[in-house]
Order: structure tokens, then sequence, then C-alpha cells
């Protein structure tokens, strides 16, 4: 079956960059996915990648794909206290569009 | 805001019991899914819902079930609720032939 895994935690200071990582096993994803959620919140998707591709840039946000090591990282530029928050991979199951999630990285920004 | 709303936010029942969990999702979207996360844990997939039919499940027992409505909408029901059952349960909606799913804020279960 499918595992995702992420490290657990990340402190960084404010105006540091983050990089938070995460490792899957299914190479027959199609999408992987970074949502984050903050305390007694949802799931806020902030942005996902095609597995066909190697970057994606989306302002702060910068998500690389390796496939051959199965490893997804998302780096967060100029990092906020609003950051603070866990962050969740996710890759969907080939054909069935539903999400394995990992269990998450909580990023702590200090001021 | 993703359009996708859940209720109640919170719930409190007793073991044994049953709940409905009310989901109504994002405008246009026929697809919905329900995700059970543990606390401390990732979401983890309970069953997805297109046209009104269960069309995928993950590893819940049967005491899980869900219904889909005509506008949509959608329903989980927990029977026989055991303490484990506690959890943030979330919804999540998606246009039919696309992948990305929006969540909505979830509902906290507490079983006492």
């Amino acid at each position: 079956g499918e595992d995702v895994e992420q490290s657990l935690f990340l402190s960084v200071r404010e105006g540091d960059s983050s990089v938070i990582n995460c490792t899957y096993t299914d190479s027959s994803s199609t999408y992987l996915y970074w949502y984050k959620q903050e305390p007694g919140a949802g799931l806020q998707l902030l942005t996902y990648i095609f597995s066909n591709m190697d970057m994606k840039q989306d302002q702060r946000l910068t998500v690389l794909l390796n496939k051959k090591d199965k490893h997804l990282s998302l780096r967060i530029a100029d990092t906020q206290t609003g950051d603070s928050a866990i962050y969740f991979c996710a890759e969907n199951e080939s054909g069935y569009s539903t999400l394995t999630f990992g269990k998450g990285t909580m990023l702590l920004v200090s001021p | 805001e993703t359009g996708v709303t859940q209720s109640p936010t919170h719930l409190i029942k007793t073991r044994g019991q049953q709940v409905t969990l009310r989901c109504s999702s994002q405008s246009g979207h026929n697809t919905v899914s329900w995700y059970q996360q543990a606390l401390g844990q990732g979401p983890q997939f309970i069953f997805q819902y297109y046209r009104e039919e269960e069309n995928g499940r993950g590893n819940f027992p049967p005491r899980f079930s869900g219904l889909q409505f005509p506008n949509y909408s959608s329903e989980l029901n927990v029977n026989a609720l055991e303490l484990d059952d506690s959890a943030l349960y979330l919804c999540a909606s998606r246009q039919g032939g696309t992948d990305t799913q929006y969540f909505g804020p979830g509902t906290r279960l507490t079983v006492l």
C-alpha cells in the first residue's frame, strides 16, 4: 500500500527559508499536494505539482519533485509567524483520486 | 474559504450511540470524500461518493456509512460509536474528472 512520510517538526526564525520534506511510495501518483492546517481548522490547499514536473513556484512557495527518489519538498521563502501550522504532504492514488497523507510536519516560526 | 461547509462544528457522544455528520460541497462539485483525522495523525480516507453512489472505500468497518443527495451534499453516519472514533472528520469535494480536493473545516467528534 501507499505510504507517505514526513519529518515531524521544524523550527525556523522569521525571515528565514523553511524546507519541509516528504517521501512517498506510489510511483503511479498523478498529483502530489501540500496542505496547511492551522490549530482547530480544516485543511487549506497550498499548492500541488503534476507528477511529470520537477518544480513549481507560486509566490513564496517552491515545490521540488524528484520522481526517481520519490521525494517531494516544499520551500517557504521569507517565513512569517503566520506560517506556523502543520503541513501535510499527500499523494493521490492513481485512478481513484483519493488522497494518502503523511502525519504532518509542525512548522514553528519564532520572531 | 473553500465553499465546503460542515455541521456541526463540535459534537460529544457516548460509546454505543450513533452520529450523523453533514457536508455541503462547493458549488459545481459532484464528488465528495470523507476523511478521519485522529489527534496527531494525518487524515485517513473513509469513502467517496459520486452521483449518490459510493465509489471508493478505505479501511473502515461497515458501521461507517454515508449518503449523497441530488444536490451533492453528503452525510457520514457512524453506528455503535467507540472511543477510538474520537477524531476530526473532514469532508472534501471536487469536480468529477479533476483530482484536486477542497476541504471543509471539519467536525470534531468526541466519544466518551
